[in-house]
């Protein structure tokens, strides 16, 4: 059972544009909400998180959304730059538990 | 920033050896590690959570004799692949969080296994 899903699977976004990565949970004891970067050959490296409490997160161009009713959060890349192109995972958890990861998108930002 | 270092990060051996990952966590105490697999173009598959001086939890379908994890202190854990087969080759990445049980978890860079 996918206890994170995530959406879409790939994305294109032209240089300067939006990018925006869905992600969706059930359970609702999860407190804990990051984004995650991945590129080729390497590990993921965080991005940004947010906790349920707050419904909007933003770190430079790095913006995460959260709508707690719904169970979904969102991150958006604004002025997607070529260097974004990656892979992302969203992730939550509760205090002390594992991290359920979503199935990633691909991101490529074409210049 | 927290720093975990994995090693080695690719390694290429012939069926039937045994190797072994290490994690280390540089500049923080980690008390517990978790351990993942993953597979080309798809997401982390959480294999086990190592915790410090106890026995690893491993995950639904994850032969333990298989692999072999310690957690001998607060700031290593090692993965070891026992008999390794051609299946066995896929991207290996750990990761820790602090004693503080603190999110986030940091990752290694993965290490790259090849079994011939």
């Amino acid at each position: 059972q996918q206890q994170v899903k995530q959406s879409p699977q790939s994305l294109i976004v032209q240089k300067g544009g939006i990018s925006i990565i869905n992600c969706a949970y059930e359970n609702t004891a999860f407190d804990y909400f990051p984004w995650y970067q991945q590129f080729p050959g390497k590990g993921p490296a965080l991005l940004i998180a947010i906790r349920p409490d707050v419904s909007e997160k933003k770190e430079g161009r790095f913006t995460i959304s959260f709508n707690k009713s719904a169970k979904q959060f969102s991150l958006h890349i604004m002025d997607s730059q070529p260097g974004d192109s990656a892979t992302y995972f969203c992730a939550a958890s509760s205090t002390g538990n594992q991290f359920y990861f979503g199935t990633g998108t691909s991101l490529t930002v074409i210049p | 920033g927290a720093v975990v270092s994995q090693h080695p990060s690719w390694v290429i051996c012939k069926s039937g050896t045994s190797v072994k990952i290490e994690c280390r966590s540089l500049d923080f105490q980690a008390t517990t590690m978790f351990w993942y697999r993953q597979f080309p173009k798809q997401s982390l598959m959480l294999m086990a959570t190592s915790n410090e001086g106890s026995k690893a939890t491993y995950e639904q379908g994850v032969e333990k004799d298989k692999f072999l994890i310690n957690h001998a202190s607060l700031t290593l854990s090692t993965l070891t692949v026992t008999s390794a087969h051609p299946e066995d080759s896929s991207f290996y990445i750990c990761s820790a969080r602090d004693v503080r049980g603190h999110q986030p978890q940091h990752f290694g860079d993965g290490t790259r296994l090849s079994i011939l």
